[in-house]
């Protein structure tokens, strides 16, 4: 079952311009939503979260924006850089289920 | 450095036997989660434990089993093994296993042949 979907398998954008993550969810009970960074041969990092008692958190260049009418959350990365190259993934979790969904993850290319 | 220690980095075996993989969680996180990644997919939910019970459990196949022991680190057991076992498993901690980010290990890549 695909609580946590991501539809854009790949996104490319030029240094300096904004990158825009898109990620819908199906379960009304998630309550907290993550975004998380993933290098080859690593594990995913964590890079900023929210809870759904708002509607936008912003960390440096990193800004996640939560539209709970629409089970929308999406990440916009601003300015864009070539070290952000890499997979992003979208999680949620629910307090009272104690799991966490991710999505099937977004490979982010960042052209110089 | 995630904290997190997953052991063996690689496992390469043959179907129908039995493997471990195993995971140290970083220090003071009670709540032990794994996820399967297979071929550039999503991460799969397979089943979390909090200070050695239980507490969520996923798409994990009767074949699989885990358990979580007294001082934290945490085994995955997957036994008579398919080929379309082969993947990614991570392992991730967390302090108390509630809404707050999860800490990956880099995973265990088997291959089962």
């Amino acid at each position: 079952d695909q609580q946590v979907k991501q539809n854009s398998p790949s996104l490319s954008v030029q240094e300096g311009r904004i990158s825009i993550l898109n990620c819908d969810y199906t379960n009304s009970m998630f309550d907290y939503f993550l975004w998380y960074k993933k290098y080859p041969a690593e594990g995913p990092t964590f890079l900023i979260s929210i809870s759904s008692i708002k509607d936008k958190n912003e960390d440096g260049r990193f800004t996640v924006f939560l539209n709970k009418s629409a089970k929308h959350l999406s990440l916009h990365i601003v300015p864009s850089q070539p070290g952000d190259s890499a997979v992003y993934f979208c999680a949620a979790s629910a307090l009272r289920n104690n799991d966490m969904r991710f999505g099937a993850g977004t490979r982010l290319t960042v052209k110089p | 450095d995630s904290g997190v220690t997953q052991t063996p980095k690689h496992l390469i075996t043959a179907t129908g036997q039995r493997v471990t993989l195993r995971c140290s969680p970083r220090s003071g996180d009670l709540s032990v989660y794994w996820y399967q990644q297979s071929l550039d997919q999503g991460l799969q939910f397979l089943i979390q434990y909090y200070n050695g019970e239980e507490r969520a459990k996923g798409n994990i196949l009767e074949r699989f089993s885990a358990q979580q022991f007294p001082d934290l680190h945490s085994e995955l057991n997957l036994s008579s093994l398919e080929l379309g076992d082969s993947a990614l498993y991570f392992c991730a901690s967390s302090p108390t296993g509630g809404n707050s980010p999860l800490h990956f290990g880099n995973g265990t890549r088997l291959t089962v042949t």
